[in-house]
């Protein structure tokens, strides 16, 4: 069965650095999203991506992020400063439609520390 | 806004008891309503969902019912097993003002099955 793939599964930064995380979503799927869970928290929406833009961001997803599908297979995740803050499991997503019943389907996370 | 509640956990059954982790929500519209589960070093994966009201999901011996006179989508199943052991999120679909869906999570139920 075809999955979304996140790499790496654990990445270790300085407070202040930039970081990448990036996901491979399943090759049909048009929609695009990020999530994050800090740890003992919920689930929290950040952004998703449709047509090359964003579609809707979450009061989370500030200037310090972005997000961006540099060619047919990658989408990535930027947070240009990090901060302590930060830490979290920061999970992809991606669906064939955008709508409500369409079911999202999750990589397996990247585990960003920030020290 | 749109919001999730679910029973603490940890729930603590031995095997072949019967589940029940208490999910209620409130939402503007009619959202679909889906249950993840995550387990241990794994991303989330979908168990099931349901998109109307009265609709029942089911997946791998578990069942949830979409109530909308109670607002609820209790999960249950029948007879646990060990390997049922892992953390379960109950989610909604808002799709929001943009027409493209995002999952608002509850806060996961932590069950632990033991032999």
């Amino acid at each position: 069965e075809p999955e979304v793939t996140q790499t790496p599964s654990h990445q270790v930064t300085q407070m202040g650095q930039e970081v990448i995380l990036r996901c491979v979503p399943i090759s049909n799927h048009l929609y695009f999203y990020w999530y994050r869970q800090i740890l003992g928290q919920k689930v929290e929406f950040l952004v998703s991506f449709y047509n090359n833009e964003i579609s809707e961001k979450s009061e989370i997803f500030d200037d310090q992020f972005s997000v961006e599908r540099p060619d047919g297979s990658n989408f990535t995740l930027k947070i240009r400063s990090t901060k302590l803050e930060d830490s979290a499991m920061y999970f992809c997503a991606s669906s064939e439609v955008g709508q409500g019943s369409s079911p999202l389907h999750f990589g397996n996370g990247t585990r960003l520390t920030v020290t | 806004g749109d919001s999730v509640t679910q029973m603490e956990g940890p729930v603590t059954l031995s095997e072949e008891a019967f589940l029940t982790i208490n999910c209620t929500y409130t939402a503007t519209g009619y959202p679909s309503l889906f249950w993840y589960v995550q387990y241990p070093g794994e991303g989330l994966q979908l168990l099931l969902k349901a998109t109307k009201a009265d609709d029942k999901g089911s997946n791998k011996g578990f069942e949830a019912t979409y109530r909308k006179e109670t607002t609820s989508f209790h999960l249950e199943k029948g007879s646990v097993q060990v390997s049922d052991s892992a953390v379960y999120f109950c989610a909604l679909s808002d799709s929001g003002n943009t027409g493209f869906q995002k999952l608002v999570f509850g806060t996961g139920t932590r069950l632990l099955v033991s032999p």
